[in-house]
C-alpha cells in the first residue's frame, strides 16, 4: 500500500527563518512519483514540484528546495528566509502506478512578520 | 491559476438534496480527478476519468456519481446529501492516465450541507 508521513501537524516561524517540512513516504513500487502542493487560506491547490524515484538530485527553485533521499524514503522541502506570504498548508503526495494521488496530511505553516 | 475551472465556488443546500459540481480541465488534458477534501479525512481520492471512461475509484460513496462528456468536461453528481458530505470538492486534470503526469487542480468547490 502506499503511504504518505506528514509527521509535523504545525510549524509557526518568524520572517526570515528556513524552515523545513518533512514527508516520509511508503511504498513497494519501484517507480513512483512525488510532489509537494500548498494550499493557501484561499483554498486552491497549487503544484510546486514533482520528482520521480530515478532522479535523487536535489532542486531548487529560488527559495525553495526539496531533498529527495530514496535511503530514508523522504522528500522533504525547504523554504529559506521565509515570508508571510508563505503561510499556507503543504501537502507531500505519492503517485504510482494506481493513477491517483496520495496524500499526506499536510502541514500547516505559518510566518509571522 | 491552473488552468481548471471549477463551478460553482459556494454552494449551501439543505440534508437529502442532490447538487452537482461542474469542471472543465486544462486545455489538451484529458484526464480527470475528483477528490475530496474534509477535516477528518484529508484529500481523498474519489475517481478518475481518461478520455470519457472511468479509469480508476477511490472512496467514492454509492450517493455519488461522475461523468465525463465528449467535450471532455466533467461532473460529479452528490445525492441524499448528509451533513457529513459538506467538505472542499476538488476537481483535477492532467494530460493523460501515466502515473508520472502533473495533476492540476481547480479553486474547489466548497459544499455546505445544512
Amino acid at each position: 500500500a502506499q503511504k504518505v508521513t506528514q509527521a509535523q501537524t504545525e510549524i509557526s516561524v518568524v520572517e526570515k527563518e528556513d524552515v523545513t517540512l518533512d514527508c516520509v513516504y511508503e511504498t513497494r513500487d519501484t517507480t513512483y512519483y512525488l510532489f509537494w502542493y500548498k494550499q493557501p487560506p484561499s483554498g486552491e491547490l497549487v503544484f510546486l514540484i514533482r520528482r520521480n524515484s530515478f532522479d535523487e538530485q536535489n532542486e531548487i527553485s529560488g527559495r525553495y528546495s526539496w531533498n529527495f533521499q530514496k535511503s530514508t524514503s523522504s522528500f522533504n522541502f525547504t523554504i529559506t528566509a521565509s515570508q508571510v506570504v508563505d503561510s499556507a498548508v503543504y501537502f507531500c503526495a505519492l503517485n504510482t502506478g494506481f493513477q491517483k494521488l496520495v496524500f499526506g496530511t499536510g502541514t500547516r505553516l505559518l510566518v509571522s512578520p | 491559476d491552473s488552468g481548471v475551472t471549477q463551478t460553482p465556488k459556494h454552494l449551501i443546500t439543505a440534508t437529502g438534496q442532490r447538487v452537482t459540481l461542474r469542471c472543465s480541465p486544462r486545455s489538451g488534458d484529458l484526464s480527470v480527478y475528483w477528490y475530496q477534501q474534509s477535516l477528518d479525512q484529508g484529500l481523498q481520492f474519489l475517481i478518475q476519468y481518461y478520455n470519457g471512461e472511468e479509469r480508476a475509484k477511490g472512496n467514492i460513496l454509492e450517493r455519488f456519481s461522475a461523468q465525463q462528456f465528449p467535450d471532455l468536461h466533467s461532473e460529479l453528481n452528490l445525492s441524499s446529501l448528509e451533513l457529513g458530505d459538506s467538505a472542499l470538492y476538488f476537481c483535477a486534470s492532467s494530460e493523460d492516465s501515466f502515473s508520472g503526469n502533473t495533476i492540476y487542480f481547480g479553486e474547489g468547490s466548497w459544499l455546505t450541507v445544512v
